[in-house]
């Protein structure tokens, strides 16, 4: 049962345009999501989060909004540039709850 | 440098031959957790701690064990390997629980079982 659907497996934009991933969640209970970016060969690194008080969180080019009601987030990146080719994943948790549920991935290409 | 280092970073085993899967941090880290990637399904979390000497199934703990005797480290513990758990192993931190707290991945354990 997949509580976290990422369902673009892939994405691919020009450098300098708007990368948008999108996620979705079926858990009302999720009150934290974060988004994860991920080279080959490497871990998940940690990108940006937003609590469920909030329905946007902005830190530089990448910004996330959170719709509530729709239990849809997204991640826009503006401008996009090579460098953030990668597989992003969309995570969320419940604060009653400490287990970390993932998406399946969306694998971002950004073509010079 | 703050990091979580896993060994080995590849292991190719045979059906029922343990193994283990070591997982260590040097952040201080009271939240320590493992999880499995494979294609469609992103990353699932087999199982969690909290703090020393207390550990929790995540969502796909069968096949399993796990011991948190240390803070800093967190072994993965297969007793009978069979090919179903072939996949790519990530450990990983955070200061304390999963909620509000981003997690720190180590590089990943490539497993592959014959």
């Amino acid at each position: 049962d997949q509580q976290v659907k990422q369902n673009s497996p892939s994405l691919s934009v020009q450098e300098g345009r708007i990368s948008i991933l999108n996620c979705d969640y079926t858990n009302s209970m999720f009150d934290y999501f974060l988004w994860y970016k991920k080279y080959p060969a490497e871990g998940p690194t940690f990108l940006i989060s937003i609590s469920s008080i909030k329905d946007k969180n902005e830190d530089g080019r990448f910004t996330v909004f959170l719709n509530k009601s729709a239990k849809h987030l997204s991640l826009h990146i503006v401008p996009s540039q090579p460098g953030d080719s990668a597989v992003y994943f969309c995570a969320a948790s419940a604060s009653n709850n400490n287990d970390m549920r993932f998406g399946a991935g969306t694998r971002l290409t950004v073509k010079p | 440098e703050a990091q979580v280092t896993q060994n080995p970073r590849y292991l190719i085993t045979v059906t029922g031959k343990k193994l283990t899967v070591t997982c260590s941090q040097n952040m201080n880290h009271e939240y320590m957790s493992w999880y499995r990637q494979d294609p469609g399904l992103g990353l699932r979390q087999i199982y969690y701690s909290m703090n020393v000497e207390v550990t929790d199934k995540g969502d796909v703990p069968e096949g399993y064990k796990v011991s948190r005797k240390e803070k800093r480290n967190f072994p993965l513990i297969l007793e009978s390997p069979s090919p179903n758990q072939t996949s790519l192993y990530f450990c990983a931190s955070s200061l304390s629980g999963a909620s509000y707290n981003e997690q720190f991945f180590g590089p990943g354990t490539r497993l592959t079982v014959l």
